[in-house]
């Protein structure tokens, strides 16, 4: 069983460019999550699909970023016209659905570094 | 709202020496899960351990143990005889059950340099 993937591993762009990472997660996890992490802080979240649906958003998620998680495989997260504040790792976790009573594990990806200049 | 402190932002022991990483934690709820994760140096976080509120006896995993204790929120990490391996950035994480999503609220890590 893979891990969870995502792509880039780096992005380098300039302040006003779009840019999108993909995450792939765990095969049969039906819940994503997208996170971010600034240098020396711990990671906070940014969403979760549970399938295909976007259930949580957070206000750290403005209206430059969007996530897609079409057929509740893959996702993408967008950021638009990038500034230097959202220069960061971006990481993808996955987890299968919660079983009764429980809460299942997330599984974190490799992230992906931006750099915005 | 929901909380976790790791005050010790770095630590930095000689090979072979027992190491404590601590863990502190706020929440209203009264079922909660807590995790630990391991940043190596690559980036990606790895799964160490995922603890319950209702479960307080303390798990121990080869060189690796977690004392939990409710009545101080806290729950700590203890290396013994750590190996240079072990160096990386260490997160201590709260999910709390009447969160929908499970989404996990991290602590701002410790740094842990294991030196030969």
């Amino acid at each position: 069983d893979t891990g969870v993937s995502q792509d880039p591993r780096h992005k380098i762009t300039k302040r006003g460019q779009n840019v999108t990472f993909r995450c792939d997660p765990i095969s049969e996890h039906n819940r994503l999550y997208w996170y971010r992490q600034t240098l020396g802080q711990g990671p906070e979240f940014l969403t979760y699909f549970q399938n295909e649906a976007q259930l949580e958003k957070s206000r750290l998620l403005s209206d430059r970023f969007s996530a897609e998680r079409p057929k509740g495989s893959f996702s993408t997260l967008e950021i638009q016209r990038t500034e230097q504040g959202d220069s960061a790792m971006y990481l993808c976790a996955s987890s299968p659905r919660s079983g009764q009573g429980g809460l299942e594990t997330q599984y974190f990806g490799p992230g992906t570094r931006l750099l915005v200049l | 709202a929901q909380k976790v402190t790791q005050a010790q932002t770095e630590i930095s022991v000689v090979e072979k020496e027992d190491v404590t990483l601590d863990c502190v934690y706020e929440t209203r709820d009264t079922t909660y899960y807590l995790f630990w994760y391991k940043q190596p140096p690559s980036g990606e976080l790895v799964f160490l351990i995922r603890r319950n509120s209702f479960d307080e006896q303390n798990e121990i995993s080869g060189r690796y143990s977690w004392n939990f204790q409710k009545s101080t929120s806290s729950f700590n990490f203890t290396i013994t005889a750590s190996q240079v391996v072990d160096s990386a950035v260490y997160f201590c994480a709260l999910s709390e059950s009447t969160n929908a999503g499970n989404m996990l609220t991290f602590g701002g890590g410790t740094r842990l340099m294991v030196k030969p």
